[in-house]
């Protein structure tokens, strides 16, 4: 069994600060999301990276895929009230099935 | 578009008593998936549908059964229900030459 870990699990830092939050596994990934879940719905993608040290920002997140393509981190510059939520990394194995294996989530609150 | 729907929205059970979890999606979309979620653990894979007519074990599949009942609609059935199944139920899809799911809003099931 492939397992995605995140940390850390819980996060609560003022509006305005910096964080990372990240995900680690001990098996590669040919390519890595990150879901964002806010309270009473369901995840929603926010990003994916398929290459293995690929970058990529989304406004004021900023996303890396590992070289080794097993761990990827999420930055936040500048966190606002609106990033509070439950990030959720998810893998896509190398062996090309329908699966993908999800971390154990991050739950962001972002205080005023 | 609705997207991905899920019915119901809350239930509470008896242990032993059965029922089953609606799922249905307007995308078009192939593949089908169940998912828990609980605290501390992301989400995992009960069972999931590459095409109508074909369903899969995922992670967790003890207690569950499910059908794809056509292209649009993959449902989950408790036989028997036990507490170790209280959580909350998300339904996702997802279409041909892409990774991303799109999800539910989910559905909280006590037994008690």
């Amino acid at each position: 069994t492939q397992l995605l870990e995140q940390s850390p699990q819980f996060l609560s830092i003022q509006e305005g600060e910096n964080l990372t939050v990240y995900c680690n596994s001990s098996s590669v990934f040919s390519s890595l999301q990150w879901y964002r879940q806010e309270p009473g719905e369901g995840p929603v993608l926010l990003v994916t990276v398929v290459t293995g040290g690929e970058v990529k920002k989304l406004k004021r997140l900023t996303f890396q895929f590992g070289d080794a393509r097993k761990d990827s981190s999420l930055h936040i510059t500048a966190a606002q009230t609106g990033d509070t939520g439950l990030y959720l990394c998810a893998g896509v194995s190398n062996f090309g099935n329908e699966k993908l294996t999800f971390g154990t989530g991050t739950r962001l609150t972002i205080i005023p | 578009n609705a997207g991905v729907t899920q019915t119901p929205k809350f239930q509470v059970l008896k242990t032993g008593q059965s029922m089953t979890l609606q799922c249905a999606q307007d995308m078009n979309h192939n593949s089908m998936y169940w998912y828990r979620q609980d605290p501390g653990m992301g989400l995992r894979l009960i069972y999931y549908s590459a095409s109508e007519g074909t369903t899969d074990k995922g992670e967790v599949p003890n207690g569950y059964n499910v059908s794809r009942l056509n292209k649009r609609e993959f449902s989950l059935r408790l036989e028997s229900a036990a507490p170790s199944q209280t959580s909350v139920y998300f339904c996702a899809s997802r279409g041909l030459g892409s990774y991303e799911q799109y999800f539910g809003p989910g559905t909280r099931l006590t037994v008690t």
